[in-house]
């Protein structure tokens, strides 16, 4: 079975810090995303990646960037947390480029900013 | 993109089928109609998706109409373990998802 790992399920920190988010999936994926969860929004995608270097910025970018310097290991920034950024964040990954192929998500980070 | 219109929540008898609506009637001809599920505490579970035909796996089945403007999950013999929210998402030729509010459906023993 696919495995996506969140190296924390429960984050606290404060309004301006530099938060990372790390995200690794085990199958050899080249899609890797990352969704932000709030109560009565659904799931939005922040930023995706179809391979090594690559970013693509989804619906809401704004105040996050994104790294994947390895193909199983993808990571979301904070750049300076602020209140609103205090959410749940979901990885997914897929295999290739097909339209088809469904996501594996990761059982994600509950993140606040105090 | 496509968006997706689910009712916010539904309830069902343990052992009885469930039908579970989408309304996607900005689908393009080549978006795929994909179903996910999400248990408390976890993140979402992939279930099914489909293009035009009906499909079956052992998880559940899809029903697509004709125009695929809407869409049905069906789970033949609802659990317990059933008790979840399920999503309906369109995904474009991007690979990428887009996700509504879901369905919470709850089990009643």
């Amino acid at each position: 079975d696919v495995k996506v790992t969140q190296s924390s399920r429960y984050l606290v920190k404060r309004t301006g810090e530099k938060v990372f988010l790390e995200c690794v999936q085990d199958m050899d994926h080249e899609n890797m995303f990352w969704y932000r969860q709030d109560p009565g929004l659904g799931l939005r995608l922040i930023y995706f990646s179809y391979d090594v270097k690559m970013k693509e910025k989804g619906d809401i970018p704004e105040g996050y960037s994104v790294s994947r310097e390895k193909k199983e290991r993808f990571s979301l920034i904070l750049e300076s947390a602020s209140t609103n950024q205090t959410s749940m964040y979901l990885c997914a990954s897929s295999p290739g480029t097909g339209i088809r192929q469904p996501q594996h998500f990761g059982d994600g980070t509950r993140l606040s900013i105090l | 993109d496509a968006k997706t219109t689910q009712p916010n929540s539904m309830e069902s008898n343990e052992e009885e089928p469930v039908h579970l609506p989408c309304n996607h009637s900005t689908i393009s001809g080549t978006d795929y109609i994909h179903w996910y599920r999400q248990l408390p505490s976890q993140g979402p579970e992939y279930v099914i998706h489909g293009l035009t035909s009906n499909v079956n796996n052992r998880m559940a089945s899809l029903a697509i109409a004709e125009d695929r403007k809407s869409s049905t999950l069906i789970l033949h013999r609802a659990t317990l373990r059933d008790a979840a929210v399920y999503y309906c998402t369109v995904n474009n030729a991007g690979n990428m998802l887009t996700f509504g509010g879901g369905t919470r459906l709850m089990v009643k023993p």
